[in-house]
């Protein structure tokens, strides 16, 4: 099993540039999540997903949409680039446990984002 | 509002004890982890303890809860420069898959 992997590794654009990041797992897990993680902090939930075709806002969900049109794919857009949106992007994924998300979350190894 | 807070940075000698420390505020918190970051990969599921339980040992590693001060920590015994990384403490309730809430990693660097 490849686990949790992610589309491009590295992407530099301009400000105003519109890009998707993808993200894949292949371990039939139900809930999925994008996280950015910046420096001195700690990840922050942008969006998750419950089951396909279902999405949520996370903590920090503006200027990002998701699509979840396969169980195997979260995918996150960024429609009109902005430098704030520098950062490392990861995407988890986790099993469904007594009905509930489990504890635990499979992260994938990140996208770096630059927005110039 | 729900925060969970570490240190920064920790250096250590091989060979010695590593103690990283992490204190949250959400009392209701069910579930306590440490996650591990390697460079350049994601975050890897190291240990949890449950909120009902104060210790927690699994090989080199001894998780310790201290729920009266809301005070989280990982010891790692015999260090070793494998265990340089970053370490996230993190904490959520059972019953939310969007609420995990995850502190600012404490870098841990193995000195020889």
């Amino acid at each position: 099993n490849a686990g949790v992997t992610q589309t491009p590794k590295f992407r530099v654009l301009k400000t105003g540039q519109s890009m998707t990041l993808l993200c894949a797992q292949d371990m039939n897990h139900e809930y999925m999540y994008w996280y950015r993680q910046d420096p001195g902090m700690g990840l922050r939930l942008i969006h998750y997903s419950v089951g396909e075709g279902t999405t949520a806002k996370g903590e920090v969900p503006d200027g990002y949409n998701v699509s979840r049109l396969k169980k195997q794919n979260f995918l996150l857009g960024l429609e009109s680039a902005a430098p704030s949106q520098t950062s490392v992007y990861f995407c988890a994924s986790s099993y469904i446990y007594s009905g509930q998300a489990s504890y635990e979350q499979y992260f994938g190894p990140g996208t770096r984002l630059t927005v110039t | 509002g729900e925060d969970v807070e570490q240190s920064l940075f920790l250096s250590v000698r091989e060979g010695d004890s590593s103690v990283i420390n992490c204190t949250y505020t959400d009392s209701s918190s069910t579930y306590l982890y440490w996650y591990k970051q390697e460079p350049g990969a994601g975050l890897q599921l190291l240990t949890y303890i449950f909120s009902n339980m104060d210790m927690k040992q699994d090989q080199r590693l001894t998780v310790l809860l201290n729920k009266k001060d809301k005070h989280l920590s990982l010891r790692i015994a015999d260090t070793q420069t494998g265990d340089s990384a970053i370490y996230f403490c993190a904490e959520s309730m059972s019953s939310s898959a969007s609420k995990i809430i995850f502190g600012s990693g404490t870098r841990l660097s193995i000195r020889p």
